[in-house]
């Protein structure tokens, strides 16, 4: 159980593109998604915390207006790269806190590799 | 500030038991998380503290010191899969995670 997938895996775009990243829960219901990127050989940073039906919370220095994020419903997060620059190649990483439990135990998606030409 | 700080890379023998630490200073505390990540994959969940002592869960063992700020995990009868890097989060006061930068663990034959 708890099952988190996101949608595409790899993405190459042109610069200026925008590109739409889906993270789904599969048999569970998140009360809160969350977005990162990952550098290279470098730690997860936190982008932003979604929650169902409200806006996201956004980290200080993360752009809202460049990384649009909606929460449609309680299995669905998207985020969208708008004019995407090279400087925006990343791997994006979504998870998700399931709603019963009793920590906040986060289940991850295995990501999206953007590469920005 | 917040820190989360552990070893960049470490090396053991396939068969050996290898321990990761990873000391920390936040706002607040509310658990200590292990995960593991392959290259190129998501984190993957291996453990959760959030009161003093040894957590074991098979051929894993996690253990948390609340007072000095530091963790382990140990990893036994390693086997070549385990080679990955070990992610070690702090959830601070606000329920936020707070990532470490991650231990790289090769293991030999």
């Amino acid at each position: 159980g708890a099952v988190v997938s996101q949608h595409p895996s790899r993405v190459i775009c042109k610069s200026g593109t925008s590109v739409k990243i889906e993270c789904r829960s599969l048999d569970f219901q998140a009360t809160t998604m969350f977005w990162y990127r990952q550098f290279p050989k470098k730690s997860l940073m936190l982008m932003a915390t979604s929650n169902e039906g409200s806006k996201a919370t956004y980290e200080q220095g993360v752009e809202k207006d460049k990384f649009l994020i909606n929460h449609a419903s309680l299995t669905l997060s998207t985020l969208t790269v708008t004019s995407a620059h090279p400087e925006d190649s990343s791997f994006y990483i979504c998870s998700a806190s399931p709603l019963e439990r009793s920590y906040n135990e986060q289940f991850f998606g295995p990501g999206t590799r953007l590469t920005v030409l | 500030g917040q820190n989360i700080d552990q070893p960049t890379e470490m090396t053991a023998t396939e068969g050996a038991i290898v321990q990761i630490n990873c000391t920390y200073q936040t706002s607040g505390f509310n658990g200590l998380f292990w995960y593991q990540q392959h290259a190129g994959e998501a984190p993957t969940f291996l453990s959760y503290n959030v009161l003093d002592g040894l957590e074991e869960k098979g051929r894993f063992s996690s253990f948390l010191s609340r007072s000095k700020g530091y963790s382990y995990l140990l990893l036994k009868e390693l086997q070549m899969k385990d080679s990955a890097s070990y992610l070690c989060a702090v959830m601070d006061s606000n329920y936020q995670l707070i990532w470490g930068a991650g231990t790289k663990l090769i293991i030999k034959p």
